[in-house]
Parts: structure tokens; C-alpha cells; sequence
């Protein structure tokens, strides 16, 4: 089946530091690939997503590339705030996001000022 | 406009008991995902709901069983508890037609079985 595996945590970074979380995927067909952060006691919220090869999608400064040759997306920030410090989680889905999510185990950030 | 609301906030059963766990979509959505998030690890899908029917499952016993109501809300039902089955209970809602899909997920519920 799909699945999803993000780098290993968890990461800690001074403020204005730049970020970058790997993820990779095996699946079958051409899923859309999401990343959601958790902040602390929270539900989840989604950060970006990039449904088609190539695709970049970009929120509040973070950015993702769908790279279908390496089944890869990677997030990455310019300069990282305390206000990052967060779970960040990269998942997939078959079709644009209406049908189940698979979820990577999620990585831990922490943002020291 | 409300986004997805869940109910309770947290729960505590003991193992053997059983537990109902209540979603409200986000306006105009149609399809709700229920997952599971055990401590320290990502969200597992259980089920997904579209007109009252269950439309996807994934790997859970038949302990875990929902429902869907005409106004789009849902409930999720886990019986004979185990204490395997603690977690962060989330519930998703996207709508089915074309263009955005995307997830919108609620707070969660936090069960704890003793």
C-alpha cells in the first residue's frame, strides 16, 4: 500500500535559522501531496499542497516541491520563527485530497529564540 | 463560518466499554474521514463517510464502526475498548465535488482507556 516516510526527528533550530524537512512516498498512480502542521494540542492544520508534478505550493513563508522523478517533496522556510515551532506532517492522497489521507510520522520542530 | 467541530473535548473509559465520538463538518462539506493519532505518531485513516455510506475503510477491526446523518455530521463508535485504543480521535471533512478538495481536520478527541 502507500506510504510515507518523513525524516526522523526531532529537529531544533535557532530563530531565522533555514528549515528543511525531507519526505518520500511510495505509491501507486499520481497522488496529491499535502503538508499539515500540528501545533500543540491541536488538531491539524493544512500548511500547503502540491497536486501534480512539479507543482510548488507556498504558505506564510513555506514552500514544497512535488518531485515526482525521486517521490519526493521537501518543506523548506527562508528564516524560521518561535511561532514555527510545531509537528509538521507530510501526507498523500489519490485523488486531490478527497479520498484518505496517508500520513508520515510526522516531525518535531523546535525553534529556539 | 464554523469550521469542523468535535465532541468531547476528552473522554475517559475503562477497557470493555464502549464510546461514541460526534463530528460536525465544515459548512458545505458533504464527506467526512475519521483517523486515528496515537502519541508521538501520524494520523491513521479509519473510514470515510459520504451519503450516510461508508465509502472507504482502512485497516481497523470491526469494533470501530460510524455513522453519517442527513445534515452531514457524523459519529464514530468504538466497542469493547482496549487500552490500545487510546488516542487523539480526528475527524476530517472535505466536499466531493470538483475543485478544492482539501481536508479540513477538527480539534480531535482525546480518549484515555484505563
Amino acid at each position: 500500500g502507500d506510504s510515507v516516510t518523513q525524516m526522523e526527528g526531532p529537529v531544533t533550530l535557532s530563530e531565522e535559522a533555514f528549515l528543511t524537512i525531507n519526505c518520500t512516498y511510495t505509491a501507486t498512480g499520481y497522488p496529491s501531496l499535502f503538508w499539515y502542521v500540528q501545533y500543540p494540542g491541536e488538531g491539524l492544520q493544512l500548511l500547503l499542497k502540491a497536486t501534480k508534478a512539479d507543482d510548488k505550493g507556498s504558505n506564510k513563508g513555506f514552500e514544497a516541491t512535488y518531485r515526482k522523478e525521486t517521490t519526493s517533496s521537501h518543506l523548506e522556510k527562508g528564516s524560521v520563527q518561535v511561532s514555527d515551532s510545531a509537528v509538521y506532517f507530510c501526507a498523500l492522497s489519490d485523488f486531490q485530497g478527497a479520498q484518505k489521507l496517508v500520513f508520515g510520522q510526522g516531525t518535531r520542530l523546535t525553534i529556539n529564540p | 463560518d464554523a469550521g469542523v467541530t468535535q465532541s468531547p473535548t476528552h473522554l475517559i473509559k475503562t477497557r470493555g466499554q464502549q464510546v461514541t465520538l460526534r463530528c460536525s463538518p465544515k459548512s458545505g462539506h458533504d464527506t467526512v474521514s475519521w483517523y486515528q493519532q496515537a502519541l508521538g505518531q501520524g494520523p491513521q485513516f479509519i473510514f470515510q463517510y459520504y451519503e450516510e455510506e461508508e465509502r472507504q475503510r482502512g485497516n481497523f477491526p470491526d469494533r470501530f464502526s460510524g455513522h453519517q446523518f442527513p445534515n452531514y455530521s457524523s459519529e464514530l463508535n468504538v466497542n469493547a475498548l482496549l487500552l490500545g485504543d487510546s488516542a487523539l480521535y480526528l475527524c476530517a471533512s472535505t466536499y466531493s465535488g470538483r475543485g478544492r478538495n482539501e481536508q479540513f481536520f477538527g480539534p480531535g478527541t482525546r480518549l484515555t482507556v484505563l
